[in-house]
């Protein structure tokens, strides 16, 4: 039962470069989403995903760019990483956001460090 | 806007006392409640919710009753155990409002002593 995984799950950036976080989801959930914490904060939305094809911003998305070209993979660009962008990177999903009831899985996390 | 408000933390106890941390919301809709738990390294995870008024949620010891005239979700537990120490993050989930993005609480850290 892999669920929702993240891949790297820690990684040290330099200022100004570029890399893609992974998220891949096997219970074909047609909602996902991204989300940073920051230390000691709540979880703020980057992006957000309702179906293959579709992408949109949440409240925090200058600096990301996203994907979404199969109902599984939801990858997250870091363009011209800042240390502003350290954080811990949660990918998530559920099944459809239009039932209130669904749970929403998290994966484990991607911590990133810009330096 | 839906909203989720939950008391500030860290809250600190000894192994065994009761736990209360307090939670309200305010939506256009008619959402689902949820408590979700986050232990140290790892993702968030799902300790209980409650999808009409009334219901009451529960897991682990833990418990929490949706109620809609307070617009209220506080979590409980009669005993913590030391291994009950993480953030404990309130939210909602309000679908018939056309929303797809659930509201989540800052979280609150619970830190229990032996």
């Amino acid at each position: 039962n892999a669920g929702v995984t993240q891949t790297p799950k820690f990684r040290i950036l330099k200022i100004g470069q570029s890399m893609t976080l992974q998220c891949a989801q096997d219970m074909n959930h047609n909602y996902m989403y991204w989300y940073r914490q920051d230390p000691g904060m709540g979880l703020k939305l980057i992006y957000y995903s309702v179906g293959a094809g579709i992408t949109d911003k949440g409240e925090v998305p200058n600096g990301y760019n996203v994907s979404r070209s199969t109902t599984e993979d939801f990858p997250l660009r870091l363009e011209l990483a800042a240390p502003s962008q350290t954080s811990v990177y949660f990918c998530a999903s559920t099944p459809n956001a239009r039932f209130s009831g669904n749970t929403i899985y998290f994966g484990e996390g991607s911590w990133l460090t810009v330096v | 806007g839906d909203s989720v408000t939950q008391m500030e933390g860290p809250v600190t106890l000894s192994e065994e006392a009761f736990l209360t941390i307090n939670c309200t919301y305010t939506a256009t809709g008619y959402p689902s409640l949820f408590w979700y738990v986050q232990y140290p390294g790892e993702g968030l995870q799902l300790l209980l919710k409650a999808t009409k008024a009334d219901d009451k949620g529960s897991n682990k010891g833990f418990e929490a009753t949706y109620r809609k005239e307070t617009t209220s979700f506080h979590l409980e537990k009669g005993s913590v155990q030391v291994s009950d120490s993480a953030v404990y993050f309130c939210a909602l989930s309000d679908g018939s409002g056309g929303s797809y993005i659930p509201t989540f609480g800052r979280g609150t850290s619970l830190i229990v002593h032996p």
